[in-house]
């Protein structure tokens, strides 16, 4: 089963305009991170967040934290083609080592 | 490029067959996971390995096995192949054990099966 599942499934926006991802979870965590996959490559580590932190910014990236609501948002700002690609939010299960559990994951497409 | 290298990048192979996928973690990393990729299931974590022992294990088929060899580089086997497992496996590795921080993810291994 999967303990992260992210809103929406897919999204297209056009270039410039800020794209907003959500995810849920189910159990207490410790932290929260995301990645990103380009289509058929590996997946890359974008951000992580712990459970003491309430928003924290990577350049173009912002993600946000809410552990009352199980919830957190990657927000990407003036977005550009070459971000298209799937974002998928991971946590920690249980105490088995990093078992991270990903998420469905959005694809965005970000039109020229 | 994160470290990890992961072969082969694609094996096509038959029904009832055995295949072996081979992961390079990063210099230092002590943990390697593998997870599962396939278009119904999503991203099912498999298996870790930590400085060679099985730290965790997840949604993997008694017909899989994995191990991690002295020198770190880790191996899944695949046996008894059935049509559905078809997918991107990948490796990951990282410095701890614990549940602290990024994983590395290899460009995976894409196995076809016909």
């Amino acid at each position: 089963s999967q303990q992260g599942e992210e809103d929406p499934q897919a999204l297209s926006i056009q270039e410039g305009e800020n794209a907003t991802m959500n995810c849920s979870y189910k159990t207490s965590i410790n932290n929260l991170q995301w990645y990103r996959q380009n289509s058929g490559r590996g997946l890359v580590h974008l951000i992580l967040i712990r459970s003491n932190e309430r928003e924290k910014h990577s350049g173009r990236l912002r993600v946000t934290l809410d552990t009352s609501k199980k919830s957190s948002s990657l927000l990407i700002t003036a977005s550009r083609a070459a971000d298209t690609a799937s974002y998928f939010c991971a946590t920690p299960v249980g105490n088995a080592g990093n078992m991270l559990t990903f998420g469905g994951g959005t694809r965005l497409m970000v039109k020229p | 490029d994160s470290g990890v290298t992961q072969t082969p990048k694609h094996l096509i192979t038959a029904t009832g067959q055995r295949v072996t996928l081979r992961c390079s973690p990063r210099s230092g990393d002590l943990s390697v996971y593998w997870y599962q990729q396939s278009l119904d299931q999503g991203l099912q974590f498999l298996i870790q390995y930590y400085n060679g022992e099985e730290r965790a294990k997840g949604n993997i088929l008694e017909r899989f096995s994995a191990q991690q060899f002295p020198d770190l580089h880790s191996e899944l086997n695949l046996s008894s192949l059935e049509l559905g497992d078809s997918a991107l496996y990948f490796c990951a590795s990282s410095v701890a054990g614990q549940n602290t921080g990024e994983l590395f993810f290899g460009e995976g291994s894409r196995l076809t099966v016909l």
